[in-house]
């Protein structure tokens, strides 16, 4: 039982270059989440998902895109990285709103 | 809009000593509270929540925290302080029937010899 697994740990773009940040979890969870740390600024939520094919804005959605296709995967799409977008990325999924949340361990991202 | 508030970015506890971080929480209608731990590059790990019930909760490596409604509060409590709990505490919030973790900036918990 893996939980939930992050690719890659570290990435290094070029400003106006697009990247995938993988996710997936073999935990048959329905929900799904994508973060990012930044100091001082605790954890944002970027996008969400309840099921596959259902998918919702957080808090800081510009700039990426996401889809569910599959109950296990939620891959987060960076369509043209930017210096403000260099992060710390956590994917996270539960079993719903009431439950605890099982996180990844996370995409160290820069953005040259 | 959901709101959760950690007024300390760093607390400082002698080991064996016990040890609060505090949380406040603001949020339309009945909150969903959670607490997560940090660990230098790691992932969070979730400790425990409060859905409802009793205002006192038990979490995982001996942490509790009381929910407090009248003054919208959910502080994190030990009762005796390890080297090992060293690390960083997060503070979320979902109000009932959202799909939104609201986390708070972080509190950074320093316990000394």
């Amino acid at each position: 039982n893996a939980g939930v697994t992050q690719t890659p740990k570290f990435q290094v773009l070029k400003t106006g270059q697009s990247m995938t940040l993988q996710c997936a979890q073999d935990m048959n969870h329905e929900y799904m989440s994508w973060y990012r740390q930044d100091p001082g600024m605790g954890l944002r939520l970027i996008h969400y998902s309840v099921g596959a094919g259902i998918t919702d804005q957080g808090e800081v959605p510009n700039g990426y895109n996401v889809s569910r296709s599959t109950t296990e995967d939620f891959p987060l799409r960076l369509l043209s990285a930017a210096p403000s977008q260099t992060s710390v990325y956590f994917c996270a999924s539960s079993y719903g709103r009431k439950e605890k949340l099982f996180f990844g361990s996370g995409t160290q991202l820069s953005v040259l | 809009a959901q709101s959760v508030a950690q007024p300390e970015d760093q607390v400082n506890v002698a080991e064996g000593n016990p040890l609060t971080v505090k949380c406040t929480y603001s949020v339309s209608g009945n909150p969903y509270l959670f607490w997560y731990v940090q660990y230098p590059n790691r992932g969070l790990q979730f400790l425990l929540k409060y859905i409802t019930g009793d205002n006192l909760v038990k979490g995982s490596y001996g942490f509790e925290a009381e929910f407090n409604k009248s003054q919208t509060s959910f502080h994190l409590k030990k009762p005796s302080a390890l080297v090992s709990d060293s690390a960083l505490y997060f503070c979320a919030v979902n109000p009932g029937g959202g799909n939104k973790l609201t986390f708070g900036t972080g509190t950074q918990l320093k316990v000394e010899l």
